[in-house]
């Protein structure tokens, strides 16, 4: 059973580019959440969401970011004309469909340097 | 607003003791407590977790103790080997979203 699935595992962008990150949950998981890790920091929480569906989206920036989750596909992390503040560790997770089971499992990250 | 605050910021303990990690949060609404492991260029693993209504939960080396009054928590690594060097954060849960505190860097000298 594979895990948390994420890519790239880096990703190079210049200022004013847009970067693209892609998460696919565990099989049978259809609960995804992204996080972002500063560096020597705890991650911090940016988006919920089920698919087709955003469940809560909190953490994320007002302007530029944006998240999917199609019913068909991974989910999607989307961030237009980035800036040098963005570089970052991207941390997606996933857990159950079940109610009960709160444990989230988390992919390997994609790390994005803006230069 | 910092919900988690984990201390220490880091830990050396020599191989064989015990480390202690400690985590205090400041909402009641949470209703799960994980730790989570990260090794450099990887990402958190779940490590272990605990729900309120219980006091302490050991799995192997691995125990956290949980004061719902006080509203903290921590974790103690048993018989600490040089494997367990790791980057430790605790977390807290509500609402389907986790908290992080700021991590604890944990090395074990040989």
């Amino acid at each position: 059973n594979a895990g948390v699935m994420q890519n790239p595992r880096h990703l190079v962008r210049r200022r004013g580019q847009e970067a693209r990150l892609r998460c696919s949950p565990m099989k049978g998981h259809s609960h995804v959440y992204w996080y972002r890790q500063l560096p020597e920091e705890g991650l911090k929480f940016m988006v919920y969401l089920q698919k087709e569906n955003i469940i809560d989206e909190s953490g994320m920036p007002k302007e530029r970011f944006s998240a999917e989750f199609p019913k068909e596909g991974p989910s999607i992390l989307r961030i237009q004309q980035v800036v040098r503040g963005d570089s970052a560790a991207y941390f997606c997770a996933s857990s159950p469909l079940a109610s009960l089971s709160y444990e989230q499992y988390f992919g390997p990250g994609t790390r994005l340097t803006v230069t | 607003q910092q919900q988690v605050k984990q201390s220490p910021q880091s830990l050396i303990v020599q191989k064989g003791g015990i480390s202690i990690i400690n985590c205090a949060y400041e909402n009641t609404a949470f209703d799960y407590f994980p730790w989570y492991q990260q090794f450099p260029g990887k990402g958190p693993a779940l490590l272990i977790a605990i729900r309120p209504d219980v006091s302490e939960k050991k799995e192997g080396r691995f125990t956290i103790s949980f004061n719902k009054s006080a509203k903290q928590f921590s974790l103690h690594i048993m018989d600490s080997q040089p494997g367990d060097s790791a980057t430790y954060f605790c977390a807290v849960q509500g609402a389907q979203k986790l908290v992080f505190g700021q991590g604890t860097r944990l090395t074990i000298n040989p």
